[in-house]
């Protein structure tokens, strides 16, 4: 079963600095796609990041709050800029599910953001 | 603006019984549905998939599908308390594509 793992797992930011979190999966995916979780909330997709082309952004998400990186087809990188503490929320990666089941993981374990 | 719709609850159902999930869309080009379970802290984990109509079982699990309705459930016999957990009903417009997620229906078994 496909292993997604995400870093940092959590962290503490000051308001108006950023953040770069790294995903990587452990075989080759086309397509990777970033997610927020805000508190009590349910996921909402933050932008589609395809090897070799620009991250497809969601509406309400732009490319200048969450620059985001695929330089290849086992890694992305998601970077949530100048936060302020509105951006705290669980930002997880993920992989398209399908037909290999239910045992594989379609999730990273999420990156746990405050910021103060 | 694609939707999924889903009771918050929490459903409380007593051990041993069977729990129902519902989650209607609004997307009539939807292809493909998912059902993930979520514990608290912890990342969703998918538990069941059904591209076509009618019911697919896994185990503990049934999912049913009606296009027609736009109606996505999940049913799971014998609950138990280790099924208590926030379920989200995710719906894809065709395979491979990201995922509209519901807003979950709480689920708490009782032993």
């Amino acid at each position: 079963s496909a292993v997604i793992s995400q870093k940092p797992s959590r962290d503490i930011c000051q308001r108006g600095t950023s953040l770069t979190i790294q995903c990587q999966v452990d075989s080759q995916v086309t397509m990777m796609f970033w997610y927020r979780q805000q508190p009590g909330q349910s996921l909402t997709l933050i932008a589609t990041a395809n090897q070799g082309s620009e991250a497809t952004y969601e509406s309400g998400f732009v490319i200048d709050k969450f620059p985001i990186s695929r330089p290849n087809l086992t890694f992305s990188t998601l970077t949530v800029s100048n936060m302020s503490p509105e951006d705290s929320s669980i930002y997880l990666c993920s992989v398209p599910p399908g037909d290999r089941g239910t045992d594989t993981q379609y999730f990273g374990p999420g990156t746990r953001l405050t910021v103060l | 603006q694609k939707e999924v719709e889903q009771n918050s609850g929490p459903l409380s159902v007593p051990e041993g019984a069977i729990a129902s999930l519902n989650c209607t869309y609004s997307d009539r080009g939807s292809q493909s549905f998912f059902w993930y379970r979520q514990y608290s802290g912890k990342s969703p984990e998918l538990i069941m998939f059904i591209y076509s109509n009618g019911d697919k079982e896994d185990g503990r699990f049934t999912a049913q599908l009606n296009k027609a309705s736009q109606y996505v459930s999940l049913l799971i016999r014998d609950s138990q308390p280790s099924d208590s957990a926030t379920y989200l009903c995710a719906v894809g417009s065709q395979a491979g594509t990201a995922l509209i997620f519901g807003k979950g229906t709480t689920l708490s078994v009782s032993s």
